[in-house]
């Protein structure tokens, strides 16, 4: 069973956000919500990672809701590099294994 | 530079003809995972090492072996390789499990005829 759940395919306006939903109901207390993107069939490059609390980096903002079934990815303003598949990812520390979802394809668009 | 390379990058060849994937990482990292990367099934995780000589099973671990002898190598060996083992795979790096960053090779694209 899958893991996390995302929107096949998004647009999004060049210099504007873009939020990319993610549901994992069944994630567990300690699994990590992980965000990774794959740019044509290079190797996945990591995003941003986080737990319970809201994370942001250079790159993007994490949003996790109070209970953890779901979260949000922001890239505060997307440009057309942006343009690849992101892949909301939960990591079992329990198994010590990554369970990749099926990815939402981004399309910025000038 | 820190990276992970795998060699060879593309390969066909035939049902039955063993072959071996390497994956080699400069970065002292401690995990190294396996991953098939199949047109609508997102990335399955093949096996993984938590570190030298521990090796554990992923999702998709049949038809697969791996080995650990030394940090930095990480080879993925396919002993009689199949027609539904052509995908392209990666491999993946980080100084530890979980809460870290994965670093991901170029990828290998193997077709098996």
């Amino acid at each position: 069973d899958a893991k996390t759940t995302q929107p096949p395919s998004m647009d999004c306006a060049e210099g504007r956000a873009a939020n990319l939903p993610c549901n994992h109901s069944t994630i567990s207390g300690n699994e990590y919500v992980y965000w990774y993107r794959q740019i044509h069939s290079q190797g996945p490059q990591y995003i941003i990672h986080g737990l319970k609390n809201n994370e942001t980096n250079e790159m993007a903002s994490l949003i996790i809701t109070e209970d953890r079934k779901s979260s949000t990815l922001i890239l505060p303003h997307a440009t057309l590099r942006d343009t690849a598949v992101y892949y909301c990812i939960v990591y079992s520390y329990n198994f010590n294994k990554f369970y990749f979802g099926s990815g939402t394809k981004l399309n910025v668009k000038p | 530079e820190a990276q992970v390379t795998q060699n060879p990058r593309y390969l066909i060849t035939v049902t039955g003809k063993k072959l071996t994937v390497t994956c080699s990482q400069n970065m002292n990292h401690e995990y190294m995972s396996w991953y098939r990367q199949d047109p609508g099934l997102g990335l399955r995780q093949i096996y993984y090492s938590m570190n030298v000589e521990v090796t554990d099973k992923g999702d998709v671990p049949e038809g697969y072996k791996v080995s650990r002898k030394e940090k930095r190598n990480f080879p993925l060996i396919l002993e009689s390789p199949s027609p539904n083992q052509t995908s392209l795979y990666f491999c993946a790096s980080s100084v530890l499990a979980g809460d870290n960053e994965q670093f991901f090779g170029p990828g290998t694209r193997l077709t098996v005829l």
